[in-house]
């Protein structure tokens, strides 16, 4: 079964702008990533959260994780063009330390308007 | 210098045909993954290989088979193609027991059904 769910499903913004997106997710973890899929593309990693983090910076990126609500998002400040992509949240399968692959949540897709 | 590499990028096919897709990383990771991206972008993992054994079998039709010749190589069979089976496939490898569990993504295969 689906573990992550983002929400929402769609964003437009002005370039300029922050975006934030939200994932939720059902299991235990030990970490969350988040990935970025521009257009034809494969997946970009771009963070990872672990469950003993609450917060976590990457340039423009910040990630929040609240364990007790299952629940993480990402904020993406001062919005470029470029940034326009699909978003996915995604956690371990298993206790396997990574063997089992990861489970995808639906993905953000953020459209960012010059 | 590409990390995951897939051939073909687009793949066009009758349904009930035999066909292959070849994954290669040169990143020296010791596991493989295959992933199914649907119409609705929605990510399922399909196989992973570690060191030429098959960790995970998902809910994937016999039809399907994952082959990995060495560790740096993981091919996927698809026998009687269905129309089903069009999607976009994702190979990614990984390091097991690394710091972030992060994976790298291949460019996607696109394959059609018809």
């Amino acid at each position: 079964s689906q573990q992550g769910e983002e929400d929402p499903q769609a964003l437009s913004i002005q370039e300029g702008e922050n975006a934030t997106m939200n994932c939720s997710y059902k299991t235990s973890i030990n970490n969350l990533q988040w990935y970025r899929q521009n257009s034809g593309r494969g997946l970009v990693h771009l963070i990872l959260i672990r469950s003993n983090e609450r917060e976590k910076h990457s340039g423009r990126l910040r990630v929040t994780l609240d364990t007790s609500k299952k629940s993480s998002s990402l904020l993406i400040t001062a919005s470029r063009a470029a940034d326009t992509a699909s978003y996915f949240c995604a956690t371990l399968r298993g206790s396997g330390g990574g063997a089992d692959g990861l489970t995808f949540g639906k993905g953000t897709h953020l459209i960012i308007q010059p | 210098d590409t990390a995951v590499s897939q051939t073909p990028k687009y793949l066009v096919t009758q349904m009930g045909n035999d066909k292959s897709i070849k994954c290669e990383q040169n990143l020296g990771h010791d596991t493989m993954y295959w992933y199914k991206q649907d119409s609705k972008k929605f990510l399922k993992i399909m196989f992973s290989y570690n060191n030429k054994e098959l960790i995970i079998n998902e809910t994937v039709p016999n039809r399907f088979s994952p082959k990995s010749p060495d560790k740096a190589h993981l091919n996927l069979h698809i026998n009687s193609l269905e129309l089903g089976d069009s999607a976009v496939y994702f190979c990614a490898s990984s390091q097991l027991g690394g710091r972030t569990n992060e994976q790298f993504f291949g460019p996607g295969t696109r394959l059609t059904v018809l």
